[in-house]
C-alpha cells in the first residue's frame, strides 16, 4: 500500500500562491487517483480537486476553479511519483489544513473512473498573513 | 455539483449504546459512498466505501447501508475512542466528488 508524505507547512502573505507536494512512498501513484482535500479551522473537509496521474487531466471544484493547479509527475517512478496542488491570490480565508489523499481507482459499471480516498497524508498548515 | 447534506449535526451519545448517522444526496451516487472518521489533529481515517463495506481494520461495530440518494452509517456499540467526527463523502459524480459537512459524535 502506498502511503503519501507531504511538504511542510507555509506562511504566506495575501495575494502570493502555495504549491503543496505529496510524494508517494512505498510505491508509485500509478494506478492512484490522489485528490486535494482542505480544512478551515473548526469547519468540516472540503473537496478541492483531484488528478489521475496515469490520465493526466486534473479536475477541480467550481469554488476553486481559476485558483487551483493540480499537477502530478512521472507516476510510474516511486523517486519521481508526486503530485502538486498550487493555490494562487492567496487570501485569509485560505488559511487552512490541506490534505493529500489516494486511492486506487477502477471502473465500475459506467464509463468514468472512481476511487475513494484510503491514504492520507498528514496534512500541510498554510497560514496566509500579512 | 452534488450537494451531500449530513444529519444531524451533532450526536450526542453514552458509551455502549447505538449511533445511527445519515447522509442524503442530491442526487443519486449509487453505491459510490464513503465515510470517514476524524479526530481532532488528525487525518481523516476510511471507514467505509461503497456503501457498506468496511475498510481494513476496521471494527465490526461500524457498519454502513443505503443506496441511490439515502446512506447510513451505525455504530452498534460506542467506545471511548469512536467519539469524533464522521464525514461522507461521495465519488460518484466525475469527476468532481463531494464531502458532507460532518457529524460530530459527542459523549452524552
Amino acid at each position: 500500500q502506498v502511503q503519501v508524505v507531504q511538504s511542510g507547512a507555509e506562511v504566506k502573505k495575501p495575494g502570493s500562491s502555495v504549491k503543496v507536494s505529496c510524494k508517494a512512498s512505498g510505491g508509485t501513484f500509478s494506478n492512484y487517483g490522489i485528490s486535494w482535500v482542505r480544512q478551515v479551522p473548526g469547519q468540516g473537509l472540503e473537496w478541492m480537486g483531484g488528478i489521475i496521474p496515469i490520465f493526466g487531466t486534473p479536475n477541480c471544484a467550481q469554488k476553486f476553479q481559476g485558483r487551483v493547479t493540480i499537477t502530478a509527475d512521472d507516476s510510474a517512478d516511486e523517486s519521481t511519483s508526486t503530485a502538486y496542488m498550487e493555490l494562487s491570490s492567496l487570501r485569509s480565508e485560505d488559511t487552512a489544513v490541506y490534505y493529500c489523499a489516494a486511492g486506487r481507482y477502477y471502473y465500475g459499471s459506467g464509463s468514468y473512473p472512481h476511487y475513494y480516498m484510503d491514504v492520507w497524508g498528514k496534512g500541510t498548515t498554510v497560514t496566509v498573513s500579512s | 455539483e452534488i450537494v451531500m447534506t449530513q444529519s444531524p449535526a451533532t450526536l450526542s451519545v453514552s458509551p455502549g449504546e447505538r449511533a445511527t448517522l445519515s447522509c442524503r444526496a442530491s442526487q443519486s451516487v449509487s453505491s459510490n459512498l464513503a465515510w470517514y472518521q476524524q479526530k481532532p489533529g488528525q487525518a481523516p481515517r476510511l471507514l467505509i466505501y461503497d456503501a457498506s463495506t468496511r475498510a481494513t481494520g476496521i471494527p465490526a461495530r461500524f457498519s454502513g447501508s443505503g443506496s441511490g440518494t439515502e446512506f447510513t452509517l451505525t455504530i452498534s456499540s460506542l467506545q471511548s475512542e469512536d467519539f469524533a467526527v464522521y464525514y461522507c463523502q461521495q465519488y460518484n459524480n466525475w469527476p468532481t466528488w463531494t464531502f458532507g459537512q460532518g457529524t460530530k459524535v459527542e459523549i452524552k
